[in-house]
């Protein structure tokens, strides 16, 4: 138990498919973000939220989409996605900062056909 | 152009074998370098260095920072088959409090 909690843990989806990736942390922290993770790359920090503002949108492609409801929760909203971005997408949070120490989840591995 | 490299890549060794791992830094504004391991699923904390020469010990795993040379080492000595995972190096840097993440070193220790 990591304390950030991921799901779904797997996910296969079609291009024209719409889902969403849920995390939630129960560490009382301030700030989470979204990360991918793929082969031979360095991890990819994509969106930061502090106290629920979103800070950061390090030129994702607007078929990924963030929302922070509270600052217990994140959610990644997947549209019309390719096939490149077929990867782990990792949940962190951390007290305050991204750099902090970070708290991540098991991550959700998205296929996409 | 901000980055981490760390090395080597990858490495197998003998259970009771020491390793040493290295992360080399060039980002402006160096703030802090956090280790993490990574097995199959969270990457999970292992330490975070802010200050140069002071070790950080936590068991068998121990780090330390050199801002003059602009390395880490991550050293873990008596290895076990549990430390089998990717180590991962991460730099806070500039006045925005970013984060450069290196590669990793996919460790493999063999029984």
């Amino acid at each position: 138990e990591t304390g950030v909690t991921q799901t779904p843990r797997h996910l296969v989806m079609g291009m024209t498919n719409k889902k969403s990736l849920k995390c939630e942390q129960h560490l009382g922290h301030n700030a989470m973000y979204w990360y991918k993770q793929s082969a031979k790359k360095p991890l990819e920090l994509m969106f930061v939220y502090n106290f629920k503002e979103q800070t950061e949108n390090n030129s994702v492609p607007s078929r990924f989409s963030p929302e922070c409801p509270n600052s217990s929760h994140l959610f990644l909203h997947l549209h019309t996605l390719q096939p490149e971005d077929s990867a782990l997408y990792l949940c962190a949070s951390s007290l305050q900062g991204l750099d902090q120490p970070q708290h991540f989840g098991d991550g959700t591995r998205l296929s996409i056909l | 152009e901000d980055k981490v490299v760390q090395s080597p890549l990858s490495l197998v060794v003998h259970e009771g074998d020491t390793v040493t791992l290295n992360c080399s830094y060039e980002v402006t504004n160096f703030r802090s370098l956090l280790w993490y391991k990574q097995e199959k699923k969270a990457p999970t904390f292992l330490f975070m260095l802010t200050s140069s020469g002071i070790e950080k010990k936590s068991g068998r795993l121990s780090s330390i920072l050199d801002k003059k040379e602009l390395f880490s080492i991550l050293n873990i000595t008596a290895t076990q088959t549990g430390d089998s995972a990717i180590y991962l190096c991460a730099v806070g840097a500039g006045n925005n409090r970013k984060l450069i993440w290196g590669l990793g070193t996919s460790l493999a220790v063999n029984p």
